[in-house]
């Protein structure tokens, strides 16, 4: 069975500029969870998705923003990128059971904004 | 304001030992809580899945109890090898947020 999916791997954008990721979950799963790693601030989650709604959020401001389609698959958007966004994002697939569920991590998207 | 935190925050091993580190949470409202395994340029594993009070899981020589009434979780790791070298993280779902909140992790390196 394939894995989590994440593109693109590494993205490099300036201040201001908007960034969209992509994530397409493990067949069968229907939940998807974005995280942001950073040093300063460890693992973080900002949202999750379950059948094309969001379930979750975390504390994160109105720039970071998410939806998913019909087919799981789940895409993020930070608008007016800050220096402070550059990080690592994570998005973990489940099958959406609730707090039990085991997540299936991707690779993660490296994100740099200079 | 929901802490998890780990400790130590990281630890040198010898190939064979055994050791162990832990993991404190809000005890209050506990829905569950998560170990995983990150290696460094690969992505986060996950353990277990721990839900009840006294709950023991096991996979291999890693092992992980569970304390929700006084907030913490440990994580063993029996006999010790070099591949087992990576940070472990935890994540808890407690405290009244069914978000789940992670520890900062335990880098364990295991020297041959």
């Amino acid at each position: 069975k394939a894995g989590v999916t994440q593109t693109p791997r590494y993205l490099i954008k300036t201040r201001g500029q908007q960034v969209t990721l992509s994530c397409s979950p493990i067949s069968g799963h229907r939940s998807v969870s974005w995280y942001q790693q950073t040093p300063g601030q460890g693992l973080q989650f900002l949202f999750e998705y379950f059948s094309e709604t969001q379930r979750n959020k975390g504390n994160f401001p109105g720039r970071f923003s998410g939806r998913q389609f019909s087919n799981s698959r789940s895409e993020m958007n930070v608008s007016t990128l800050e220096l402070g966004d550059s990080a690592l994002y994570l998005c973990a697939s489940s099958l959406g059971s609730g707090s039990v569920d085991t997540q299936y991590f991707g690779p993660g998207t490296r994100l740099t904004v200079l | 304001i929901l802490n998890v935190e780990q400790s130590p925050q990281s630890l040198h091993v010898q190939e064979g030992d055994s050791t162990n580190f832990t993991c404190s949470f809000p005890s209050s409202n506990f829905y569950a809580l998560h170990w995983y395994r990150w290696e460094t340029a690969k992505s986060p594993e996950a353990l277990f899945v721990m839900t009840l009070n006294g709950d023991e899981k096991k996979k291999g020589r890693i092992s992980a109890t569970l304390n929700t009434k006084e907030g913490y979780s440990y994580l063993y790791i029996k006999g010790s090898q070099p591949e087992d070298s990576a940070t472990y993280l935890c994540a808890s779902r407690s405290g009244g947020s069914y978000i789940p909140t992670f520890g900062r992790g335990t880098s364990l390196i295991v020297h041959p």
